[in-house]
């Protein structure tokens, strides 16, 4: 399984752009990236996935770099709501199960006012 | 439109005794259906994957069971429970089709003593 490696932790102040970075330096041609985010004592909560080209939603957006090696999940306009852990994660297909997620440690968000 | 729950929201239990925590989903047919398990402070464990009525997978060795006796339900079960079981269970499910996002349940947070 490709590996995902994000900071611990970021704060980030209301109302301002958080830009999450996460290096997944061995991800295979056809693995995905995914983001989620859990805030405290809920399950995760899907924010936006993608393959090599940028993508964009009505939550975020997702840098990809062409070499694939990183990406970055953009919160445009950070709220005090949007504490929370986000995780990468590369997802390693199974044809028979779907989609297999490995979650990591995250980066535990801090949206200050 | 899909729901998933899960239940009971919190347990504690004694070491040695037995264990079922349920998860049920509607508004959807054929769903895959995952257990996870997240330790205090740490990221999401994959438990067991099921594809279909009586269909489980297990991710890692451990002291749990999984059964799907039915197409929606999602059982995890234990027939003695350890200490080093407690944490925040999730139950997850995902259209049957690849490289589609999980929807993560409200999850049952199990102490054991």
């Amino acid at each position: 399984d490709a590996k995902t490696t994000q900071p611990t932790s970021m704060d980030c102040a209301e109302g301002r752009a958080a830009n999450l970075p996460c290096n997944h330096s061995t991800i295979s041609g056809n693995e995905y990236v995914y983001w989620y985010r859990q805030i405290h004592s809920q399950g995760p909560q899907y924010i936006i996935h993608g393959l090599k080209n940028n993508e964009t939603n009505e939550m975020a957006s997702l840098i990809i770099t062409e070499d694939r090696k990183s990406s970055t999940l953009i919160l445009p306009h950070a709220t005090l709501r949007d504490t929370a852990v986000y995780y990468c994660i590369v997802m390693r297909m199974n044809n028979n199960a779907g989609n297999m997620l490995t979650f990591g440690g995250g980066t535990r968000l801090m949206v200050k006012p | 439109s899909q729901t998933i729950h899960q239940w009971p929201a919190t347990l504690v239990q004694p070491v040695g005794s037995p264990l079922s925590l349920e998860c049920t989903v509607e508004g959807t047919s054929n769903p895959n259906l995952y257990w996870y398990r997240q330790a205090a402070g740490r990221g999401l464990q994959l438990l067991f994957y099921s594809v279909g009525i009586g269909q489980i997978s297990s991710e890692v060795p451990q002291n749990l069971s999984a059964s799907r006796p039915q197409d929606r339900q999602f059982i995890l079960s234990s027939k003695k429970l350890l200490l080093s079981d407690s944490g925040f269970y999730l139950c997850a499910w995902a259209r049957g089709s690849s490289y589609n996002e999980q929807f993560f349940g409200p999850g049952t947070r199990l102490t054991v003593l």
